[in-house]
């Protein structure tokens, strides 16, 4: 069973559309996590969710919206797509503090914006 | 927000020797957690090896060892017998208690036969 699941892995569409990318955890774990990895391959937290509430929000524009609607879940929306929304995207969960725990990626969603 | 650094862009290493990678992070807090994940071509991201900040023994997994400098935060990896397999993208991280990871720049590793 796939621990950190994301779909789809790949996205190619058109600028200005809007798309969303969905994030499944069975690890039953308390924090989930979106990041981005663009062309130059630096990883970049985006957002952190804590039993679905928004932990943190790193300076990402508005029209990336993440949503929760468990802790089991995380889905990315992001409106008016452009070119510089190109990246790989990559969910990710983890326990709660007080542990060494690591981060459990998803296979990431390779998004190409044309 | 913790910072990760990881110095070299790129480094080469032959096969069956022996490379060290570097990173230092900077962060206020006393209790945290780092880490070195390994990401090949397939996009994957496998966790390489772990320390926690408060034991002062470096951790080992097989041929990946750790060199941990708390004092001087510094936190670099150690290859040992390089196989091609190991040829990918390390990065560096860092967990502190609010739960959150974050990483450096990352490390292109090759491995020449």
């Amino acid at each position: 069973d796939t621990a950190v699941s994301q779909t789809p892995k790949y996205l190619v569409t058109q600028m200005g559309n809007d798309k969303s990318i969905k994030c499944e955890q069975n690890l039953g774990h308390d924090t989930m996590y979106w990041y981005k990895q663009d062309s130059k391959k630096f990883l970049k937290i985006m957002f952190s969710y804590n039993n679905k509430e928004l932990i943190i929000n790193e300076t990402v524009p508005n029209r990336f919206s993440p949503k929760s609607p468990d802790k089991a879940h995380l889905n990315l929306h992001i409106n008016s797509l452009e070119l510089g929304d190109s990246a790989v995207y990559f969910c990710a969960s983890s326990p709660w503090t007080g542990t060494n725990e690591k981060l459990f990626f998803g296979s990431g969603t390779q998004l190409s914006v044309l | 927000a913790q910072t990760v650094t990881q110095s070299q862009p790129e480094m080469s290493v032959q096969e069956a020797e022996t490379v060290t990678l570097s990173c230092t992070y900077d962060t206020s807090e006393s209790d945290y957690y780092l880490f070195w994940y390994k990401q090949p071509p397939s996009r994957q991201m496998i966790l390489v090896i772990r320390q926690e900040a408060y034991k002062q023994q470096n951790a080992t997994e097989n041929r990946f060892s750790v060199n941990f400098q708390k004092a001087a935060k510094s936190f670099s990896l150690k290859i040992s017998d390089s196989q091609l397999g190991d040829a990918a993208m390390y990065f560096c991280a860092c967990r502190n208690t609010g739960n959150q990871f974050y990483f450096g720049t990352g490390t292109s590793l090759t491995v020449i036969p």
